[in-house]
C-alpha cells in the first residue's frame, strides 16, 4: 500500500525568506503523479503544484517549486519569498498514474508566515 | 467557470441520524471523489464517481453511500451517524482526460454530530 509521510507538523518562516517542506512516500509503482495543496484556514483546497514521475525536471510554478528524488522517495516543496498569504496547512498527496483517481495524503504541515 | 460547490456548508446532526451531502462539480468534470478531513485520521478517501458508476471505495463502513448522477452533481450519505462521524467532508471534481487529473476541490460541509 502506498502511504504519504510529512515530518514537520508545524513550520515558521520570515515574511521574504525561503522555506521547504519535506515529503517523503513510499510506492511499489513506477509511474504516478505527486501534489502539493494548500488549505487556507478559509479551508478550500488548492492545488500549488503537481509532479508527473516520469518527469526528472522538478516542476516550478512561480515562487513555489519542489525538489524531486525519486529513487529516494523524497518530494519536498520550497517556497520562495514568503508572503503571508502562504500562510496554510500544506499537503503532500500521491495517486497513481491509471484511473484510480484516489488521493493519498500526508499529515499535514502548518506553515506560519512572521512579519 | 463555476467552482466545486458543497451544500450545505455546515450541519448538526445527532447520533443516529441519517445525513445526506451534495457536490456539484466542475461543469465538464464527470469524475467525483469525496473526502473525510478530521484532526485525528487527516485526510481519508471514502469513494469516487464517474459516469454515475462508484469506481473505487476507501476503507469505509456501509454507513458512507454515495451516488452520481447524469449531470455529474453527487451525493453521499451517512446512515446511523456516530460521534466519530464529525468530520469536514470535502468533494473534488476532475475532468479525467488525457494529461488532465488535476482534483478541484470544494469549500466543504462541516458536519457535527452530538
Amino acid at each position: 500500500a502506498q502511504t504519504v509521510t510529512q515530518s514537520q507538523p508545524e513550520m515558521s518562516v520570515q515574511e521574504a525568506e525561503t522555506v521547504t517542506l519535506s515529503c517523503t512516500y513510499d510506492t511499489s509503482e513506477s509511474d504516478y503523479y505527486l501534489f502539493w495543496y494548500k488549505q487556507p484556514p478559509s479551508r478550500q483546497m488548492i492545488l500549488v503544484i503537481r509532479q508527473e514521475a516520469y518527469k526528472q525536471q522538478n516542476a516550478t510554478e512561480n515562487r513555489f517549486s519542489v525538489n524531486f528524488q525519486k529513487a529516494a522517495k523524497s518530494f519536498s516543496l520550497k517556497i520562495s519569498d514568503s508572503q503571508l498569504g502562504d500562510a496554510a496547512m500544506y499537503f503532500c498527496a500521491y495517486r497513481r498514474r491509471d484511473s484510480n483517481y484516489q488521493l493519498i495524503w500526508g499529515a499535514g504541515t502548518k506553515l506560519i508566515i512572521k512579519p | 467557470k463555476a467552482g466545486v460547490t458543497q451544500t450545505p456548508r455546515y450541519l448538526i446532526k445527532t447520533r443516529g441520524q441519517q445525513v445526506t451531502l451534495s457536490c456539484s462539480p466542475i461543469s465538464g468534470h464527470r469524475s467525483v471523489s469525496w473526502y473525510q478531513q478530521t484532526p485525528g485520521q487527516g485526510l481519508q478517501f471514502l469513494f469516487e464517481y464517474f459516469s454515475e458508476t462508484q469506481r473505487n471505495k476507501g476503507n469505509f463502513p456501509g454507513r458512507f453511500s454515495g451516488r452520481q448522477f447524469s449531470n455529474s452533481r453527487s451525493e453521499m450519505n451517512v446512515s446511523t451517524l456516530e460521534l466519530g462521524d464529525s468530520a469536514l467532508y470535502l468533494c473534488a471534481s476532475c475532468h479525467q482526460s488525457v494529461g488532465s487529473n488535476e482534483q478541484y476541490f470544494g469549500p466543504g460541509t462541516r458536519l457535527t454530530v452530538t
